[in-house]
């Protein structure tokens, strides 16, 4: 059974920091992986999708590394705003299974 | 585009009852599935429909049920509702085999909340 983590729960940095969340998965026979981001007590927002084969994403400020047979993902933020503040989540999808989500990295950016 | 839409937004409801929340996806495609979201678990997978077909179902009770319509649009229904089905009921739809692969967009979500 696919179990995501996500390392840290929570984190706080200033502004105009670069930062790195983490995301580990135990199965590695995946068909993309997901990043999404949620503001409180609203939808997901898709940020970043990696297929099985591919290596890295980039959208703007945003990064996304995927090494599949380790098991792990980076979303990396550069230069980081007040507006960056949200939960970030990772998901990954198997062949015929639906997305399994961890339970997110919580962001406070300080101005 | 317009995105994927969910109706009723917020759902004040007594144990007992059963509810019925809707989901329009993002036009052309055809995957509507349903999760359900609670501090506790997180996001969790309920099912996902394909062409008016289940195609996945999640580790949830026979009480919560889906359906796909001919236009895509899907509901969810949830019966003799229990004050631990309190949560936010988010739908995300996908087409498969676009060139962005399995890219789920997600709606705002229902927040249901049983008393």
């Amino acid at each position: 059974k696919q179990e995501v983590t996500q390392i840290p729960a929570a984190l706080s940095v200033p502004e105009g920091e670069n930062l790195v969340l983490n995301c580990s998965f135990t199965d590695s026979a995946i068909y993309n992986l997901q990043w999404f981001r949620q503001d409180p007590g609203k939808g997901l927002t898709s940020l970043l999708l990696i297929q099985s084969s591919q290596r890295e994403q980039t959208s703007g400020r945003l990064n996304a590394s995927l090494d599949k047979s380790s098991g792990r993902s980076t979303l990396y933020i550069a230069a980081s705003q007040p507006g960056d503040s949200a939960t970030y989540l990772c998901a990954v999808e198997g062949g015929n299974t639906p997305l399994v989500f961890g339970k997110g990295t919580r962001l406070s950016v300080i101005a | 585009k317009a995105g994927v839409t969910q109706t009723p937004r917020y759902l004040i409801k007594t144990r007992g009852q059963q509810v019925t929340l809707s989901c329009s996806p993002i036009s052309g495609h055809r995957s509507v599935s349903w999760y359900q979201q609670t501090p506790g678990q997180g996001l969790q997978f309920l099912f996902e429909y394909f062409s008016e077909t289940q195609r996945n179902k999640g580790n949830f009770p026979g009480r919560f049920s889906g359906r796909q319509f001919s236009n895509s649009r899907s509901e969810m229904n949830v019966s003799t509702l229990e004050l631990g089905d309190s949560a936010l009921y988010l739908c995300a739809s996908s087409q498969p085999g676009l060139a962005e692969g399995g890219t789920q967009y997600f709606g705002p979500g229902t927040r249901l909340l049983v008393l």
